[in-house]
């Protein structure tokens, strides 16, 4: 069964660094998303990517957070400066966006370490 | 967005049908009910999703009450590795019928499942 999957599954980084999480999406999905869950706390909506360009990104989503899809299969969330409130596992997903199939299908996660 | 009100833990025993209610007094006449759950930290797992009628597919049964202000998710037959947050999710649509949108997730319902 296709899935969505991510590296790395954990990455350490220092305040101020720079981290690319990569997403490898469902083949021939067309919609993604990056999603972001604090240890202990709700999942929360970061970004929404089709055609190439932000479609939707929350207030969390700012200046310090880009997304790409440099190819045909990566989607890729890069944060530039990290900060401590950073630190959180990071879940990217996909739909296909075929007419009445409206599930997202979620990767299993970056755990982001910002020390 | 419609907000949804669900118990914030429920237990089950193992063979039996899980039962999960959720509340969603405002919901708009063309917002879908949609439900996820997430297994221990993992990328949350679209479960089943409906709009007026009830649904059924491999995992659950979706039913939704003629008003559509609650439904509830069952599992027929609970297993352990069903423990997980369980969550209710009333769809957000950035274009109307289209399939890019964001899911606002809450607290959800922690379902133990045991032995």
């Amino acid at each position: 069964e296709p899935e969505v999957t991510q590296t790395p599954s954990h990455q350490v980084t220092q305040m101020g660094q720079e981290v690319i999480l990569r997403c490898v999406p469902i083949s021939n999905h067309l919609y993604f998303y990056w999603y972001r869950q604090i240890l202990g706390q709700k999942v929360e909506f970061l970004v929404s990517f089709y055609n190439n360009e932000i479609s939707e990104k929350s207030e969390i989503f700012d200046d310090q957070f880009s997304v790409e899809r440099p190819d045909g299969s990566n989607f890729t969330l890069k944060i530039r400066s990290t900060k401590l409130e950073d630190s959180a596992m990071y879940f990217c997903a996909s739909n296909s966006g075929l007419a009445g199939t409206y599930e997202q299908y979620f990767g299993p996660g970056t755990r982001l370490t910002v020390t | 967005d419609a907000k949804t009100t669900q118990p914030p833990s429920m237990d089950c025993a193992e063979g039996r049908a899980a039962n999960l209610p959720c509340n969603h007094s405002t919901i708009s006449g063309n917002e879908y009910v949609y439900w996820y759950r997430q297994i221990h930290s993992q990328g949350p797992q679209y479960i089943i999703h409906g709009l007026k009628n009830n649904e059924t597919n491999e995992m659950a049964s979706l039913i939704i009450t003629e008003d559509r202000k609650s439904s509830t998710l069952i599992l027929p037959h609970a297993t352990l590795r069903d423990t997980a947050v369980y969550y209710c999710i009333v769809r957000v649509t950035r274009n109307s019928g289209g399939s890019n949108y964001k899911l606002t997730f809450g607290k959800g319902t922690l379902l133990t499942v045991n032995p």
